[in-house]
């Protein structure tokens, strides 16, 4: 059964810390894992990433997968207060339409 | 500008009536789903689509169905309201590469 799992489910930090977001998976047909950042409306994409140890970065975000191991992390430094939402890990597989679905996510709050 | 748009952001209903969901995407992809979203138990499928006319269930579709007549509308429909639906439903649709465009969600509060 496929299955993902976000650790820390929730995460406290002052501004300007650094937070390191865990998504573990098992999934059948993967092809690619997707970030999404939630605050209080729909999911908005972050990263889409296919091949292991390829960093990508946006900003203060970054985010890397290890398919062997069966992981990924997103990486936030110098956390703003607008950084406060819930991040989704979302694993893609290869084959059918129904190909994405969800962790249950990782609710982060950044305190001034 | 990739555009998923819901009708209602916020609907209140009473146990038993029939309330329908409506969703628009103006980026011509095949792919549609509707999820709810809960405390705790993160987003969950309840139908998508693949094609007009073409639905299949996803985790939870037990109380909903779905109608795709059009290809840029997705439908999902509560035949009759409990108060375990009451929940945010958001609407998604994707391209080939599997990336997902939400709307805005719908809030639901079935009293």
């Amino acid at each position: 059964e496929d299955k993902v799992v976000q650790s820390p489910l929730s995460l406290v930090v002052h501004e300007g810390d650094t937070v390191t977001l865990n998504c573990s998976y098992e999934v059948t047909n993967f092809r690619s894992l997707l970030w999404y950042k939630q605050e209080k409306k729909a999911p908005t994409f972050l990263f889409m990433l296919t091949s292991s140890g390829i960093e990508k970065k946006s900003g203060r975000l970054s985010s890397i997968l290890d398919k062997k191991e069966l992981f990924s992390i997103l990486n936030i430094t110098a956390t703003q207060t607008g950084d406060s939402a819930v991040y989704l890990c979302a694993p893609l597989k290869a084959t059918g339409a129904n190909n994405l679905f969800f962790g249950t996510g990782t609710r982060l709050t950044v305190i001034p | 500008d990739v555009k998923v748009t819901q009708s209602s952001r916020y609907l209140v209903k009473r146990t038993g009536e029939k309330v329908f969901l409506e969703c628009v995407q103006d980026m011509d992809h095949e792919n549609m789903f509707w999820y709810r979203q809960d405390p705790g138990l993160g987003l969950r499928l309840i139908y998508f689509s693949y094609d007009v006319k073409m639905k299949e269930k996803g985790d939870i579709p037990e109380g909903y169905s779905v109608s795709r007549e059009k290809k840029e509308r997705f439908s999902l429909i509560l035949e009759s309201a409990s108060t375990n639906q009451t929940s945010m439903y958001l609407c998604a649709s994707s391209s080939d590469t599997g990336e997902l465009f939400f709307g805005e969600g719908s809030r639901l509060t079935v009293l």
